[in-house]
């Protein structure tokens, strides 16, 4: 069975500070796709990544950036100098192709707080 | 502006009165999906589509309905609400199945009393 597990439930912060977001996540497939999604204050879910199994390279998007290491089966995701709007709950989720209903299997969250 | 849809985002209710929450989506996804969240529990899927006329329960469909008679809408039918329905839900879409991230509508938080 698939399983994402986002250990910190709450991690806060003061604007320009650096935070990392944790994501340990379990699965039997070979073959999987990885993503992190952003959900602000209004209450949408915002995609914000997707890594496939294959691609460990790390992504840098502004000041965004994603850390992927199969072989500790983690996808970690670092905000630099946060800021204010920064402010959300993030969630890892995990989609394996092969089961039923490309059900995205979520975390959490990580609820994130961006103090001026 | 390539966008999932909902209708409507907030709803009162009272137990037994049925109610549609409507999904559309304007990129021509084959797949879409609603999930429900909940303190506690997260996001859980209700049911998905694959596409036309395909339809499938997810982890939680008890008391819900959906239908796919067009592409682009993917309605959520709840024939007879009850207080346990009580939840944000969100409509998603992707590409196709499998590897393409699903992009989610705004959600629609439902109160049934």
């Amino acid at each position: 069975a698939q399983k994402v597990t986002q250990a910190q439930t709450e991690i806060s912060v003061v604007e320009k500070e650096d935070v990392t977001l944790d994501c340990v996540y379990e699965t039997r497939d070979t073959t999987y796709y990885l993503f992190w999604y952003k959900q602000p204050p209004s209450g949408e879910l915002v995609f914000l990544i997707r890594r496939n199994s294959f691609d460990e390279q790390n992504e840098i998007s502004g000041r965004y950036s994603w850390n992927f290491q199969k072989s500790t089966s983690s996808f970690n995701f670092t905000i630099t100098a946060s800021q204010v709007v920064d402010s959300a709950v993030y969630f890892c989720a995990l989609s394996d192709p092969g089961a039923a209903g490309n059900k995205l299997t979520f975390g959490g969250g990580t609820r994130v707080l961006v103090k001026p | 502006e390539a966008q999932v849809t909902q209708n409507p985002r907030y709803l009162i209710t009272v137990t037994g009165k049925k109610l549609t929450v409507t999904c559309s989506q304007n990129m021509n996804h084959e797949y879409m999906s609603w999930y429900r969240q909940d303190p506690g529990l997260g996001l859980r899927q209700i049911y998905y589509s694959m596409n036309v006329e395909v339809t499938d329960k997810g982890d939680v469909p008890e008391g819900y309905k959906v239908s796919r008679k067009e592409k682009r809408n993917f309605p959520l039918i709840l024939e007879s609400p009850s207080p346990n329905q009580t939840s944000l839900y969100f409509c998603a879409s992707s590409l196709s199945y499998g590897n393409q991230p699903q992009h989610f509508g705004d959600g629609t938080r439902l109160s049934i009393l």
